[in-house]
Formats: structure tokens, sequence, C-alpha cells
């Protein structure tokens, strides 16, 4: 598995809380990506980061904000965490070579439940 | 933006048989075309991935084939084993303003290798 760990592993946290959830990668790659996994609705992109402070909205992108001060960290923050923001969320990290983009590594997953 | 749909949902083969699954995509723009394996629990892996200046790509008893026009692309697995049971995720992406804006991926098969 590519240098990717994420923290936390697991968290149960209450509706209208804050969290932030963490990538770090040792690889020193460029793109960083935050997707999250439901039943059903396979991989979804909420942002991703083309480099230290560059950062762009994906797909389900409302109630999420990221940031990246570094380029081996890409954090993720649910401003006021609601019900339906439980689920599997997945960091991703590539290159991009050549003209074309790289394999998409993803790291072990954060399962958060919204209480 | 991208869509791409993939069928079967569920797909059920006998051991030592094929399996394809099938992945339709809507942006002309896209050019990269990953497939990807989760078992239960784990991160998503790479199994093979093809380029739009590709038809078909091979590695041992994974193949995948693409066709550009028809904005379709399959996998193939041949001699099915046990081994091989786990979810299959599809994915297309593609560059824009130079950079790697992230994957949209199918909703995933579950494969189901009989004994």
């Amino acid at each position: 598995d590519a240098g990717i760990t994420q923290s936390p592993r697991h968290k149960v946290t209450e509706t209208g809380t804050p969290v932030t959830l963490r990538c770090h990668q040792t690889e020193n790659h460029r793109y960083m990506y935050w997707y999250r996994q439901d039943p059903g609705h396979g991989l979804r992109l909420i942002h991703y980061s083309y480099g230290v402070k560059d950062t762009d909205k994906g797909e389900v992108s409302d109630g999420y904000s990221v940031s990246r001060s570094k380029t081996e960290d890409f954090l993720l923050t649910l401003e006021s965490a609601t019900s339906s923001q439980t689920s599997v969320y997945f960091c991703a990290i590539s290159e991009w070579a050549g003209g074309h983009q790289e394999t998409q590594y993803f790291g072990p997953g954060t399962r958060l439940l919204v209480l | 933006g991208e869509n791409v749909e993939q069928h079967p949902s569920t797909l059920s083969v006998q051991e030592g048989d094929s399996a394809v699954i099938k992945c339709t995509y809507s942006d002309s723009a896209s050019n990269y075309f990953p497939w990807y394996k989760q078992e239960l629990g784990k991160r998503p892996q790479l199994i093979i991935d093809i380029r739009s200046n590709v038809g078909e790509k091979k590695d041992q008893r994974i193949a995948v084939t693409l066709n550009k026009t028809a904005k379709h692309f399959s996998l193939h697995i041949t001699e099915t084993q046990p081994e091989d049971s786990a979810v299959y995720f599809c994915a297309g992406g593609g560059e824009s303003g130079g950079g790697a804006d992230g994957l949209t991926f199918g909703k995933g098969t579950h494969l189901i290798i009989q004994p």
C-alpha cells in the first residue's frame, strides 16, 4: 500500500458537533482527494487538492470544507455534523505526469457515525 | 460533469468461468478508466486501468476493453477463483485545465464466485 494514513480510523460523534478527519501521505504526491462511500452510491468525490492551499469542490461538497497547509496533509472538516454524513471516508493520492493522471491510491478509510 | 453507469450490480459465476462487468460514461473528455477491487472492510485497490489511446489491456487473468465511440468499457476476468469474490468499481476521469480533478465511480458490482 502507498504511504497513506488516515486518522482517526473510527469516530462516533453527535449531531451538530464539528469533526476533522486527517489524511497524511509520505509519497510527496501533488494531488489529494476526499471521497465518501455509501451503500448503493459507490465512491463520491467531496473535495480535492492540486497543491498546497489549492483546493476545489467535488460532487458532494455541501457541509464539508478542506484545508491543505502542507503537501503531506489534507484535512476534511464537517463544520456541524449531520446524520446524513454518517459514512466511510476515503482519502486518495495521485500524481500527474507526462500529460496523464497517474493511479489514485486510497488510504485505509475512516468510519464516521453521527448520532 | 461525468456520469458512470455500471452493470450488473450483482454477478454470480461458477468457479473457473469468466465474469464480465460493463460500464458506460457520459463525458467524452474523460481519458482515464481504472478498475478497483474492494474486499469487505478494506480500501479499494487498483487492479487494472486503461487510457483512451488504447483499446485493450491485459494482465494475466484480467483484461479491460474500451470503446471510445460508444463510451463504454468492460472488465473481463477469466478462470475465476474464490479470491476474486469482492466488489468491483469502474471509474472515469480526465484532466481539466491541465490538472487531475478526481474520478467518477460507478456504483459497484458484487462478484460472487460459486464453488
